[in-house]
């Protein structure tokens, strides 16, 4: 089967920077995203790594090691809007489709 | 440009009664996806339209859902009769072309009582 584990809950403080790690043990791999969820709303694209290494959009950066199965998701300079979960997901091997298989999800709660 | 819309954004019927989830996708989107989150779990794939195709249905739980995607435009995933087990959250997704990212609607809150 396809695990994804990501941690339930995190919190944080305004100006602070947390990272939510996610780890993922799937029967082949070609891609990760991560997204945003506030509640009630739609998932909000976040980022996409394919290949190792760091990729950075403005505050938040994404890290993906495929040898490791390992990513997590960076927000900097933390704002209290960034309160939300966050969901990891990866794509299988393109034989399979191309559904997305999420983690549970991270909470994030971001405190003044 | 529009988003990724579904109808209703909540509905709440009885046990075996008939329910319609509509999914309007971003205009020009091929790919469209139906997903859901069932209560302290996490989101699970259901289906995906290639136009008007069904790509891959793997994901659907059992024969009392009913997806279409009549005309390669909206989809409408219909749940008969429903069950307890059903409530959740379903979202749709869609995307430009196969690989390229999903753009998701708020999803629709389904209660079954």
């Amino acid at each position: 089967g396809q695990n994804i584990d990501q941690p339930t809950e995190m919190t944080a403080t305004e100006g602070a920077i947390v990272q939510i790690n996610c780890t993922y043990q799937t029967s082949g791999f070609n891609g990760l995203f991560w997204y945003q969820q506030h509640a009630g709303e739609a998932p909000t694209f976040l980022s996409y790594n394919v290949l190792d290494g760091l990729e950075e959009k403005g505050r938040f950066s994404s890290f993906l090691s495929r040898s490791k199965g390992y990513s997590y998701l960076l927000l900097k300079e933390l704002q209290m809007k960034d309160s939300a979960s966050y969901l990891c997901a990866v794509i299988l091997r393109w034989a399979a489709g191309n559904k997305l298989t999420f983690g549970g999800g991270t909470r994030v709660l971001v405190k003044p | 440009e529009a988003g990724v819309t579904q109808f209703p954004s909540h509905s709440v019927i009885e046990k075996g009664q008939t329910v319609t989830l509509r999914c309007d996708p971003i205009s020009g989107h091929d790919n469209l996806y139906w997903y859901r989150r069932v209560m302290g779990k996490e989101i699970k794939f259901l289906l995906h339209f290639v136009k008007e195709s069904k790509q891959d249905e793997s994901g659907m739980p059992n024969n009392r859902f009913l997806a279409e995607r009549t005309g390669g435009t909206y989809s409408t995933l219909k749940v008969q009769p429903a069950e307890l087990e059903d409530s959740g959250v379903y979202f749709c997704a869609s995307s430009l072309s196969l690989g390229e990212t999903q753009y998701f609607g708020p999803g629709t809150r389904l209660l079954v009582l």
